[in-house]
């Protein structure tokens, strides 16, 4: 099985700072990559797939790239809505692994 | 509106047996893959399952492989989970969701609690 290894699990950020989450994969999944966002007692919601296509509705200063192995998420300027848990997901097979998840926490 | 609803969650001994359900409205159901998503308390993410939109091929997670059945009705837009043998690690939230390759709808989940 494909394994997914998100950094960092926790990060400290403030209103207005540029956050990036980086995940790696343990064997290429080309462009096979989503990331989403889960807030405290709701489903995940989807926010980037195909590595770095944003999905309809999402804010612009999300932003994804990579391909192969090594995937980042970018939040430009952080705002309040985004204090969350970030996860990968990879769906380069149907054995689709998500990463640990990355807690953005207020600084 | 895409609306996914889960259903059929509970209390249930370990061992025993659960099926949940996941009713779909606001899209083309058949047309769809499907899968299973679950999160114990407190922990991540765990891909569980998912069907093919005609129901022909199913593909499951090692940790729940011969224990649980994945299946749909496309003439009731409803999917379902079959949940057998169920352990106390199976203690979970589980959700269902529409795959378009990424899972880009998700059920609000209904909760499964594996206890003596």
């Amino acid at each position: 099985d494909i394994q997914m290894t998100q950094s960092p699990s926790t990060l400290s950020a403030s209103v207005g700072d540029r956050v990036t989450i980086t995940c790696r994969a343990s064997q290429s999944i080309n462009i096979w990559l989503a990331w989403y966002q889960q807030k405290p007692g709701k489903a995940p919601k989807l926010l980037i797939f195909k590595a770095s296509s944003l999905e309809s509705g999402v804010p612009s200063r999300f932003s994804g790239s990579g391909s192969g192995t090594e995937f980042t998420l970018t939040i430009s300027s952080l705002q309040p809505d985004d204090f969350a848990t970030y996860y990968c997901q990879q769906y380069n097979s149907y054995s689709r692994t998500f990463g640990q998840g990355t807690k953005v926490e207020i600084k | 509106e895409v609306q996914l609803l889960e259903s059929g969650g509970g209390l249930v001994q370990p061992g025993g047996s659960l099926r949940l359900s996941c009713a779909a409205s606001g899209f083309a159901f058949s047309i769809n893959d499907m899968s299973w998503v679950r999160q114990a308390l407190g922990k991540g993410l765990e891909w569980v399952s998912a069907i093919t939109n005609s129901g022909g091929s199913t593909y499951y997670s090692d940790s729940v492989k011969g224990r649980f059945t994945i299946s749909r009705d496309n003439s009731k837009n409803t999917l379902y989970l079959q949940m057998n043998s169920l352990r106390a690690e199976d203690t979970a939230v589980y959700y269902c969701a529409r795959s378009s390759g990424a899972l880009d709808s998700w059920g609000q989940g209904t909760l499964v609690t594996v206890s003596s």
